[in-house]
């Protein structure tokens, strides 16, 4: 079984220009989650999709985020303009509902380095 | 809010040693879960182990068991063995069990631990 893929597995842009970040989850798991670590700190939650709708978007940094889930399938995270500070890697994370939620499988994360 | 704290940035040990990684937490919930999380070098992040709150027993998973002290907050890793493959940066994580609390992890700053031949 495949498990969470994420692309890029690296992407470097300028300050000002758009960068699209895409997460396929496991097959089958109705959330979907966005993390991302900046400058060697901590994991930080950004958002979760139960399906295709927004169940939690509290940690997304500004409105230059947008995340959005086609279909309830793979979802894309896109930073327009990037800015230097949003340097980082961003994982993607899918579970499954119930009493599995808590179990949060992970990419390896796409590295973004806005020069 | 809850906070995870992980206050060894870098461990090592020597093949077939033993190593304990640290981390505490400040939280006002009685219920909750606790994760170790492992990530090599541009892998996948995957699941180690993981401790609900309200189980008094520690979990073990193999050469992986984990010291749960809750009224000193403080959900500590031990890798028995220490093999090469053990190489990786660990992340400690929290959960809130409560449904309106969401479903976010909530992550420490995470240990990188080198295994020496």
């Amino acid at each position: 079984e495949a498990g969470v893929t994420q692309f890029p597995s690296h992407s470097v842009i300028e300050k000002g220009q758009t960068v699209t970040l895409r997460c396929d989850p496991i097959s089958g798991h109705d959330n979907l989650y966005w993390y991302r670590r900046v400058m060697g700190k901590e994991i930080k939650f950004l958002l979760h999709f139960v399906k295709e709708s927004k169940q939690d978007e509290s940690g997304m940094p500004n409105n230059r985020f947008l995340a959005e889930r086609t279909g309830g399938t793979y979802s894309t995270l896109k930073v327009q303009p990037a800015e230097l500070e949003d340097s980082g890697v961003y994982f993607c994370a899918s579970s499954l509902g119930g009493t599995f939620k808590n179990i949060q499988y992970f990419g390896a994360g796409t590295r973004l380095s806005v020069l | 809010a809850q906070t995870v704290t992980q206050s060894q940035p870098e461990m090592s040990v020597q093949e077939a040693e033993t190593v304990t990684l640290s981390c505490t937490y400040d939280t006002s919930e009685s219920d909750y879960y606790l994760f170790w999380y492992k990530q090599p070098p541009s892998r996948q992040m995957i699941l180690v182990i993981r401790q609900e709150a309200y189980k008094q027993q520690n979990a073990t998973e193999n050469r992986f068991s984990v010291n749960f002290q809750k009224a000193a907050k403080s959900f500590s890793l031990k890798i028995s063995d220490s093999q090469l493959g053990d190489a990786a940066m660990y992340f400690c994580a929290y959960r809130s069990a409560q449904e309106t609390s969401g479903s976010r992890l909530t992550f420490g700053e995470g240990t990188q631990l080198t295994v020496n031949p």
